[in-house]
């Protein structure tokens, strides 16, 4: 089975950076997924990691430490449209299905 | 990138009604599909595993007889909601993975069920 543990809420200031982590629990581990969903819509890919270490992309980036069963996602240069849940992801070996945690709601305030 | 078409995105029906929900893969195959239901401020749960050819897998707690799966080729899933409840009013949203590839799941777009 699996165990995912993010934060529920956050706020961060307009033109900020906000870090939210991730620690999970999983048998057959094959990589984290971060997911960005707004209000009343399907989720939208932002990052895989399978490799530890930082993973870089436009403003968002993606940390992993398969040893330490952590991730975090990193936000940079906050912006309202920013507002959203952020689901961590990770993925079992084979076909198996992305099993999403609760979400951290991120809401950017001016 | 990967396209998952969901259809209808909204439906609003009676007590006692079937509705079904179709998703697509439109640009790829896909063995599995994934169905998922998300309640208002809730994480997406995990619903059931469509395998094409096959039977469905349910999670625990998800009566197949109510959720009806049908994967009748590679890129198409269908979820019927039967003898729907106000209680099923909720989000479903379908994902799928390309087959044999270790990606990233596409979504749809989701579909807003309203029983009234």
């Amino acid at each position: 089975g699996q165990n995912i543990d993010q934060p529920t809420e956050m706020t961060a200031t307009e033109g900020a950076i906000v870090q939210i982590n991730c620690t999970y629990q999983t048998s057959g581990f094959n990589g984290l997924f971060w997911y960005q969903q707004h209000a009343g819509e399907a989720p939208t890919f932002l990052s895989y990691n399978v490799l530890d270490g930082l993973e870089e992309k436009g403003r968002f980036s993606s940390f992993l430490s398969r040893s330490k069963g952590y991730s975090y996602l990193l936000l940079k240069e906050l912006q309202m449209k920013d507002s959203a849940s952020y689901l961590c992801a990770p993925k079992g070996s084979g076909n198996t299905p992305l099993v999403f945690g609760k979400g951290t709601r991120l809401s950017v305030i001016a | 990138g990967a396209v998952v078409s969901q259809h209808p995105s909204w439906v609003i029906c009676k007590s006692g009604t079937s509705v079904k929900i179709e998703c697509r893969s439109l640009d790829f195959q896909a063995t599995t599909m994934f169905w998922y239901r998300q309640f208002p401020k809730q994480s997406l749960m995990l619903m059931a595993t469509s395998n094409e050819g096959s039977k469905a897998t349910y999670e625990q707690g998800v009566e197949k007889d109510k959720f009806l799966i049908n994967h009748a080729s590679l890129t198409l899933s269908t979820l019927t909601v039967t003898s729907a409840h106000p209680e099923d009013s909720s989000f479903y949203i379908c994902s799928a993975r390309a087959t044999g590839l270790n990606t990233e799941a596409f979504f749809g777009q989701g579909t807003r069920l309203t029983v009234v």
